[in-house]
């Protein structure tokens, strides 16, 4: 079964810097993809970003960017010039055949 | 464009008595639908998912119960509810032979 692991409970931030959220997967099927979802405290899950296991390059969506390590198995998310509507809990998530598996979260607080 | 609806926004029940929360999606066919619980302060738990109309796959066995009247219609359903049975419900859905899973509003459920 795949394993999906988010190994920082809570992260702070100061506003206008970059942060690295961590996402460490287990898995030996030879095809799947990664997701990271925003879920603000109104407990909406807001999808980020996509990286499918054979794309060549990290994915980006605007100030969002997936570091996907295939040999590392990991997939950090990076947020560049953090701003306050960013305080929120972090998924990571892996997708296999029909399902996904979601990571605990990561919190994060941006501080003015 | 797609939408997904979830009723009610929140709920509460008490132990023993029955439960019915539904999702629809508009703007798309044959969608792969799932219903996910997530416990306070925790990550998403897969309840079901569904391929199809009448096809349901169930991931923990509980005293839930899973329905897919309609292509775009999926509804949570329990006999009789128990305190462990809180928790915010959010279903989500995904396109036919795509990636990304996108989720509706949730239903916050509390059992008193």
């Amino acid at each position: 079964a795949q394993k999906i692991t988010q190994t920082q409970p809570g992260m702070f931030v100061q506003e206008k810097e970059a942060v690295t959220l961590d996402c460490t997967y287990d898995t030996s099927d030879p095809s799947y993809g990664l997701f990271w979802y925003k879920q603000p405290s109104s407990g909406e899950m807001i999808f980020l970003i996509y990286q499918g296991s054979y794309d060549q390059q990290n994915a980006t969506e605007g100030r969002y960017s997936l570091n996907f390590q295939k040999a590392r198995k990991s997939a950090n998310l990076v947020i560049s010039a953090s701003q306050l509507g960013d305080s929120a809990m972090y998924f990571c998530a892996y997708r296999g055949y029909q399902k996904v598996t979601f990571g605990t979260g990561t919190k994060l607080q941006v501080i003015p | 464009s797609q939408t997904i609806h979830q009723w009610p926004a929140t709920l509460v029940q008490p132990v023993g008595s029955p439960l019915s929360l539904e999702c629809t999606v508009e703007g798309t066919s044959n969608p792969n639908l799932y219903w996910y619980r997530q416990a306070a302060g925790r990550g998403l738990q897969l309840l079901f998912y569904s391929v199809g109309i009448g096809q349901i796959s169930s991931e923990v066995p509980q005293n839930l119960s899973a329905s897919r009247p309609q292509d775009r219609q999926f509804i949570l359903s329990s006999k009789k509810l128990l305190l462990s049975d809180s928790g915010f419900y959010l279903c989500a859905w995904r396109a036919p032979d795509t990636d990304t899973q996108y989720f509706g509003p949730g239903t916050r459920l509390t059992v008193l």
